[in-house]
């Protein structure tokens, strides 16, 4: 069993709606918890950053962890094709040097 | 005004070979990185380096050596290229230890390589 698990998709929504992506994890010291977006054939680029249990909100993007249940969300309103993109789940158990442990990402189509 | 800058782009090459990657920042970070991504867009780290000091090394064969001259630049050298060291290198860069900013990683536009 990967240490986070992320549904890989593709997932396909009309432009407008409510987007929501998720990771579940297995190990309870981790306590930073990012979402990183990645364009094709590009790096990825850090969308959010959570640090413990809470909601973090950035616009159209909000950020939700709840570590009870060791499971993480981040919600996009208003979906644009700009969008379109792969969304990876990150986290690490912070305190010194720290490794990024991601989830497999998911594909995100939004189509006009 | 690249932050992090890796090169080359794309590389091919046949079985066998040995080839660098480079990657340098000018985000005046200390810490850097190299993760790779499989053709499942799995992204795994490899090794880390702070301030020309490898803090970790993940379970990669002893072919890929990283080098670090100074703390903007991390090189990745892989001797002796397989077919299965295909994938899409990344250097990333952060603060360091015990910063909250040392958990925020920015990444370079990654490294394309095939073996064939």
């Amino acid at each position: 069993q990967k240490e986070v698990e992320q549904d890989p998709g593709p997932l396909s929504v009309p432009e407008g709606a409510i987007v929501s992506l998720n990771c579940t994890y297995s190990n309870s010291a981790f306590q930073y918890f990012m979402w990183y977006r990645q364009y094709s054939r590009k790096g990825p680029e850090l969308l959010m950053y959570t640090y413990s249990s809470g909601n973090k909100e950035d616009g159209r993007f909000t950020a939700q962890v709840d570590k009870s249940s060791k499971y993480i969300s981040l919600f996009i309103r208003d979906s644009q094709p700009s969008d379109s993109a792969t969304y990876l789940c990150a986290m690490t158990k912070g305190g010194g040097y720290n490794k990024l442990i991601f989830g497999a990402g998911t594909r995100l189509a939004v189509h006009p | 005004d690249t932050a992090v800058s890796q090169t080359p782009k794309y590389l091919v090459t046949q079985m066998g070979n040995d080839k660098s990657i480079k990657c340098e920042q000018n985000l005046g970070h200390d810490t850097m990185y190299w993760y790779k991504q499989d053709s499942k867009k799995f992204l795994k780290i490899m090794f880390s380096y702070n301030n020309k000091e490898l803090i970790i090394n993940e379970t990669v064969p002893n072919r890929f050596s990283p080098k670090s001259p100074d703390k903007a630049h991390l090189n990745l050298h892989i001797n002796s290229l397989e077919l299965g060291d295909s994938a899409v290198y990344f250097c990333a860069s952060s603060l360091g230890k015990n910063r909250r900013a040392s958990t925020e990683a920015f990444f370079g536009q990654g490294t394309r390589l095939t073996v064939v």
